[in-house]
């Protein structure tokens, strides 16, 4: 168990949909990290917040937007969903975002739009 | 335009032999590489590190090496066990930026 939680586990939903993906990182975690994996597709990363402020952002679609509140757990908001954006999505915290900092991930939401 | 990449999909081995998991990079200022393991249903877990200064980090059965001339990491596991099968990530970043990761490598340690 690496400390960090997300839910839902599975989340089937239609396309137009809107859908929010939360995520708790481990206790003293200040960054956050949101990733995307496809069908035979590695890791994509979507976006990063660190203590509430958005840090980086990766190829995240604008259809899809996060954030991360003060109690530091992040929300993934994906809406007008296609069925391309049927993925598992990954949350990962780490302390800071320095170069060695490590990223634990949590088991992910498995999204199928139909 | 992949700037990890994993070229094996897949990997057999038998159980007791070492296995080797083979990542290639393009992007010269990756100073941080990173290997993760991930099960069916769960999320990637954090395996083991090797910084641009070194060029192997040892950590029990694991070893990486790291060829910067090369732009070349592999992660040697010896010896190899029934639990190390899993689909394995080679990930890399540049200073503060963020890991990019290559496709994976589904490695099965045949008993």
């Amino acid at each position: 168990d690496s400390g960090v939680t997300q839910t839902p586990k599975h989340l089937i939903t239609a396309t137009g949909q809107r859908v929010t993906l939360r995520c708790s990182p481990r206790s003293g975690d200040l960054s956050v990290y949101w990733y995307q994996q496809s069908l035979d597709q590695g890791l994509q990363f979507l976006i990063q917040y660190y203590n509430g402020e958005e840090r980086a952002k990766g190829n995240i679609l604008e259809r899809f937007s996060a954030q991360q509140f003060p109690d530091l757990h992040s929300e993934l908001n994906l809406s007008s969903l296609e069925l391309g954006d049927s993925a598992l999505y990954f949350c990962a915290s780490s302390k800071t975002s320095g170069l060695t900092d490590t990223q634990y991930f949590g088991p992910g939401t498995r999204l199928t739009v139909l | 335009d992949q700037q990890v990449k994993q070229n094996s999909p897949s990997l057999s081995v038998q159980e007791g032999r070492i296995s080797i998991l083979n990542c290639d990079y393009t992007n010269s200022m990756f100073d941080y590489f990173l290997w993760y393991k991930k099960y069916p249903a769960e999320g990637p877990t954090f395996l083991i590190s090797i910084s641009s200064i070194k060029d192997k980090n040892e950590d029990g059965r694991f070893t990486v090496f790291l060829n910067k001339s090369a732009k070349h990491l592999s992660l040697h596991i010896v010896p190899s066990q029934p639990g190390d099968s899993a689909v394995y990530f080679c990930a890399a970043k540049a200073g503060n930026t963020p890991l990019v990761f290559g496709k994976g490598t589904r490695l099965s340690v045949i008993a």
